[in-house]
């Protein structure tokens, strides 16, 4: 799992300011989402889940924000670090199509010091 | 717990032979997930398994590859023959159902085919 894309979209942030990632999903019947953080060389790392029944989740640092009418998905981290230099991956999933996750493609996150 | 453990990390083969990845979920765990994962296509999932049983093995690429499961603590993918297009990481997830339905992934096998 190390660098799963040259071609990766890629958000550049200053240490300490605030990051959004952004996922745009594509099916309205996707009750589950996930953010995923995989570093170079590791698996992904599970960081926050939302169901569809909310619109906002809060966990140490990191905010997930979901939108149904646009299916649109964010991942705030608040006072990024470089320990979040990563990919992140959105996932959904269709509950009555069984347990599978779809993945969407990533997003490069680079933090300057 | 000691997470889903997988092995071998790396596995550097020629064309033509047989590949062996396999996989440990994490104890309890009644759902077991193969991915492969690629500059170009990024994650796809392969197969997965719900108490030993496939499932869904509609992402495997071809008859050459196949997955078994044959007790809850084990897990093994099978690529033969392997090819260089098969070259990429593979990764295995485990999840408990009820729970959540977070899937938690292992650290996956870097193959590379010659």
């Amino acid at each position: 799992g190390e660098s799963v894309g040259l071609h990766l979209p890629t958000l550049s942030v200053q240490e300490g300011d605030n990051s959004i990632i952004n996922c745009a999903y594509s099916n309205s019947a996707s009750d589950y989402f996930i953010w995923y953080k995989q570093e170079s060389g590791k698996g992904p790392q599970f960081i926050i889940d939302i169901r569809s029944n909310m619109d906002k989740r809060q966990g140490q640092r990191v905010t997930v924000l979901l939108n149904k009418t646009v299916k649109h998905l964010s991942l705030q981290i608040a006072a990024t670090q470089p320990g979040d230099s990563a990919v992140y991956f959105c996932a959904e999933r269709v509950w009555d199509a069984g347990n599978m996750l779809t993945f969407g493609g990533g997003t490069r996150l680079m933090v300057k010091p | 717990d000691a997470g889903v453990i997988q092995s071998p990390r790396h596995e550097v083969t020629e064309m033509g032979q047989e590949v062996t990845l396999r996989c440990k979920p994490i104890s309890g765990h009644d759902y077991l997930f193969w991915y492969r994962q690629t500059m170009m296509r990024g994650l796809e999932l392969l197969i997965y398994f719900n108490n030993n049983v496939p499932i869904d093995d509609s992402g495997m690429p071809e008859d050459r590859f196949s997955a078994k499961m044959p007790n809850a603590s084990f897990s093994t993918l099978k690529i033969q023959p392997s090819e260089p297009r098969d070259s990429a990481v593979y990764f295995c997830a485990s999840r408990e159902l009820g729970v959540t339905d977070t899937q938690y992934f292992g650290p996956g096998t870097r193959l590379t085919v010659l």
